[in-house]
């Protein structure tokens, strides 16, 4: 079965540290690729997404994404986080020959300190 | 602009007693709709997905049932809720040919 696994569950940081979190999936298909953020109280909303071309791609917030497909990865990565980056953060897999319905990984829940 | 929204926000209902979540989206027509479950932990579940009125597919098997009476409507529902129907549940929607959804606000569901 299809399944996205994001290996880090909870991440404390400090401001201006660099941030990078895992996600791999296991579909064998051409994919599309997201990361959701949920900012405490708010909805959950896109934060970048890949469907094909470069696979280095950039979202709000300064954040980025590197598509690796020989590795069956879509890291989320920030170079400065700020205080306001608290969140919980979801990466999501489509299977292109599944039409879009979205495979969520767990969840990393990132906590910067101020 | 599109928006989307539930209600209720937040619900207590007792074992074995009847529910309903309602999800409508405004600003386009013909949308997929989506339920997932959110467990503490574990993500999100896809539970249901609907292409049209009335076309509803079911991803996991469970308590719960969804409609769709109207194009822009989605409705949960359970006649009978268990413990283990606790969460957060969360509505999107997405157009026909695109694979990004937009997430509503949510409803907390405690079964006591």
């Amino acid at each position: 079965a299809q399944s996205v696994s994001q290996h880090n569950h909870h991440v404390i940081l400090s401001e201006a540290a660099s941030l990078e979190l895992g996600c791999n999936y296991s579909y064998g298909g051409t994919v599309n690729l997201f990361w959701y953020v949920q900012y405490p109280g708010q909805h959950l909303q896109l934060l970048l997404k890949y469907f094909s071309g470069d696979p280095l791609v950039k979202g709000i917030k300064g954040f980025e994404a590197e598509f690796i497909k020989s590795k069956f990865s879509f890291n989320l990565r920030k170079p400065s986080v700020q205080w306001s980056d608290t969140a919980e953060y979801f990466c999501a897999v489509t299977l292109k020959a599944a039409g879009n319905k979205l495979t969520f990984g767990g969840g990393t829940r990132v906590l910067v300190k101020p | 602009s599109q928006t989307i929204h539930q209600w209720p926000a937040t619900l207590v209902q007792p074992v074995g007693s009847p529910l309903s979540l309602e999800c409508t989206v405004e600003g386009t027509s013909n949308p997929n709709l989506y339920w997932y479950r959110q467990a503490a932990g574990r993500g999100l579940q896809l539970l249901f997905y609907s292409v049209g009125i009335g076309q509803i597919s079911s991803e996991v098997p469970q308590n719960l049932s969804a409609s769709r009476p109207q194009d822009r409507q989605f409705i949960l529902s359970s006649k009978k809720l268990l413990l283990s129907d606790s969460g957060f549940y969360l509505c999107a929607w997405s157009g026909q040919a695109s694979y990004e959804q937009y997430f509503g606000p949510g409803t907390r569901l405690t079964v006591t």
